[in-house]
């Protein structure tokens, strides 16, 4: 069976310190993989996606990056963090090809002091 | 371009009732999926029920099932015999030729014993 880790589960840092929240799928080959960004009790905003090995592509202007190392590792990035960039992160994994559900790990809560 | 909607910030039920939660799509795709995910309070979401544009009968996972009306674009949720756990956040989302599903806005979902 598959499963998606997601550490770390909560992270505290200071404005301008860098990220690094990483994601790993198990189970599968060549999964798509996306990380969402969601503010509380909001809904859920697409920050990245990856359809194989090195293929990244950004929805949302900002200070983040991903990385997609291995072919079921995704890695969420900044240099320097803002305010703003507190939330709770989501990644996520679905099957090759197009109009499959996903699945979620556990998520992370950013916040961003 | 999808999009989704769902016009129920907030939904209350007694338990063991049924509950229904409401979706509408708009899709120019001739063919897509419809998803529903639920996010307790932990945070994780979860994936709860596909139907795909094609198919003729309504999908069925345990106590969800899903109304699927295609000459009104919607996707309605039915949970039957609510439990506690049930409380949560549910989300819609579509996938049609795209590696990116929307989602809509949520429905909160409270459970009452």
């Amino acid at each position: 069976s598959q499963t998606i880790h997601q550490w770390p589960a909560t992270l505290v840092q200071p404005v301008g310190s860098p990220l690094s929240l990483e994601c790993t799928v198990e189970g599968t080959s060549n999964p798509n993989l996306y990380w969402y960004r969601q503010a509380a009790g909001r809904g859920l905003q697409l920050l990245f996606y990856s359809v194989g090995i090195g293929q990244i592509s950004s929805e949302v202007p900002q200070n983040l990056s991903a990385s997609r190392p291995q072919d079921r590792q995704f890695i969420l990035s900044s240099k320097k963090l803002l305010l703003s960039d507190s939330g709770f992160y989501l990644c996520a994994w679905s099957r090759t090809g197009e109009g499959y559900e996903q699945y979620f790990g556990p998520g992370t809560r950013l916040t961003v002091t | 371009a999808q999009k989704i909607t769902q016009t129920q910030p907030g939904m209350f039920v007694q338990e063991k009732e049924a509950v229904t939660l409401d979706c509408t799509y708009d899709t120019s795709d001739q063919s897509y999926g419809l998803f529903w995910y639920k996010q307790p309070s932990s945070g994780e979401m979860i994936f709860l029920i596909y139907q795909g544009s094609y198919d003729e009968q309504n999908a069925t996972e345990g106590r969800y099932s899903l109304n699927f009306q295609k000459a009104r674009k919607s996707a309605n949720l039915v949970i039957s015999a609510s439990q506690l756990g049930d409380s949560a956040m549910y989300f819609c989302a579509s996938s049609g030729g795209s590696y990116i599903p929307t989602f809509g806005r949520g429905t909160s979902l409270i459970v009452h014993p």
